[in-house]
């Protein structure tokens, strides 16, 4: 699977929208981009994922390049219950259960 | 639906105790693995099962077993603990197909002394 790449951390307004970058230069052709999230200690929780549309539902937006090279997560009006560790990962149509998991962004929402 | 559901929530062993981590889903899903999360970083694949009978290894497989006899339960075995294998400890559950998500229980805690 294509390695992903992301900032360790960053900062966000309560109310205002979170844009979480994340870079997958080498992603092929049948490589998903799937964003989990793990608030403390617990379980990752699946936000959302897509190949090469752009994708939205309830949590957030998912904006993927035309190269598909680069992808960004969008929490549109942000809480503190946000408040969590983001992980951008790139699976194949191959791996099954596989997911590969980064070092993730940790995004601070303030008030 | 329970969802994911592991067993114990906390375990602490001496080094060379063997024990069983449990889990299991409510969702008849087919797929299941196991992921150790050390602290600061992100998860590590451990073993995965792509439906009853079948068992495939991750990116850190050594001093780990598991089995997968029935749809529901994906037990992870630790033959001889060591302190290497502190770490939390989470068990997932899939549909099937590749763009099904993955359901995550609240994970075991487990300290090696």
């Amino acid at each position: 699977d294509a390695k992903t790449t992301q900032p360790p951390s960053m900062d966000c307004a309560e109310g205002r929208a979170a844009n979480l970058p994340c870079n997958h230069s080498t992603i092929s052709g049948n490589e998903y981009v799937y964003w989990y999230r793990q608030i403390h200690s617990q379980g990752p929780q699946y936000i959302i994922h897509g190949l090469k549309n752009n994708e939205t539902n309830e949590m957030a937006s998912l904006i993927i390049t035309e190269d598909r090279k680069s992808s960004t997560l969008i929490l549109p009006h942000a809480t503190l219950r946000d408040t969590a560790v983001y992980y951008c990962i790139v699976r194949s149509y191959n791996a099954g259960n596989m997911l590969t998991f980064g070092g993730g962004t940790r995004l601070m929402v303030k008030p | 639906n329970a969802g994911v559901t592991q067993t114990p929530k906390f375990q602490v062993l001496k080094t060379g105790q063997s024990m069983t981590l449990q889990c299991a889903q409510d969702m008849n899903h087919e797929y299941m693995s196991w992921y150790r999360q050390d602290p600061g970083m992100g998860l590590r694949l451990i073993h995965y099962s792509v439906g009853a009978g079948i068992t495939d290894q991750g990116e850190v497989p050594n001093g780990y077993n598991v089995s997968r006899s029935t749809t529901e339960d994906f037990p992870l075995r630790l033959l001889s603990a060591a302190p290497s294998q502190t770490s939390v400890y989470f068990c997932a559950s899939q549909q099937g197909a590749i763009t099904g998500e993955l359901f995550f229980g609240e994970g075991s805690r487990l300290t090696v002394l």
